[in-house]
């Protein structure tokens, strides 16, 4: 069954570090979504991603955050300058969104740690 | 601005016996209702989710039900079994774009 895969699983970074998160969403998707999860607590919602464009974004998502497809396979999130609240594990997810109710599959996350 | 409301925060359960979760939105405009399971380490496992057109929706022992003029849903899950313990969360959507997550339900099954 395709999945949604996420490099790296783990990352440790100085705050003020630049980071980015990679993601290779399933094959046959056009949408792809970043979430964050700060420990314990619920999934929220960063961005979207459609035709090579943010189709939406969260007041979570500021100019510290970009995202990039930068090939036909690869979706990545990248954080210019990290500080420590950024610490959250990070999932990327895919939607075929071939009805506008499609359902997403999310990765397994990477969990980002900024000391 | 959009917010879902979930509730019991924990639920402990004997094996064999049902669990209930549920959900409430606030955003009208709401129509796409997917329900999460997330085990620890993971990402979240969509298990089912529902349409604002449907009332009720199952497959094999979990159920989903929605009343769109109250603004609830819920989770049914018969016959539980231990590996059913793990987070699960409800979500709302208006169509795809953003998805607004509940908090989360930590369930126990006790065997």
């Amino acid at each position: 069954e395709p999945e949604v895969t996420q490099t790296p699983s783990h990352q440790v970074t100085q705050m003020g570090q630049e980071v980015i998160l990679r993601c290779v969403p399933i094959s046959n998707h056009l949408y792809f979504y970043w979430y964050r999860q700060i420990l314990g607590q619920k999934v929220e919602f960063l961005v979207s991603f459609y035709n090579n464009e943010i189709s939406e974004k969260s007041e979570i998502f500021d100019d510290q955050f970009s995202v990039e497809r930068p090939d036909g396979s690869n979706f990545t999130l990248k954080i210019r300058s990290t500080k420590l609240e950024d610490s959250a594990m990070y999932f990327c997810a895919s939607s075929a969104y071939t009805s506008g109710l499609d359902p997403q599959y999310f990765g397994p996350g990477t969990r980002l740690l900024v000391l | 601005g959009e917010n879902v409301e979930q509730h019991p925060s924990t639920l402990s359960v004997q094996e064999g016996d049902s669990a209930v979760i549920k959900c409430t939105y606030s955003d009208s405009a709401s129509n796409y209702f997917p329900w999460y399971k997330q085990e620890l380490g993971k990402g979240p496992q969509l298990i089912i989710d529902i349409r604002s057109n449907v009332g009720e929706k199952k497959d094999q022992r979990i159920a989903v039900t929605l009343n769109k003029t109250a603004k609830h849903f819920s989770l049914h899950i018969t016959e539980t079994q231990p590996e059913d313990s793990a987070v699960y969360f409800c979500a709302a959507s208006t169509g795809g774009f953003k998805t607004i997550f509940g908090a989360g339900t930590r369930l126990f099954v006790k065997a």
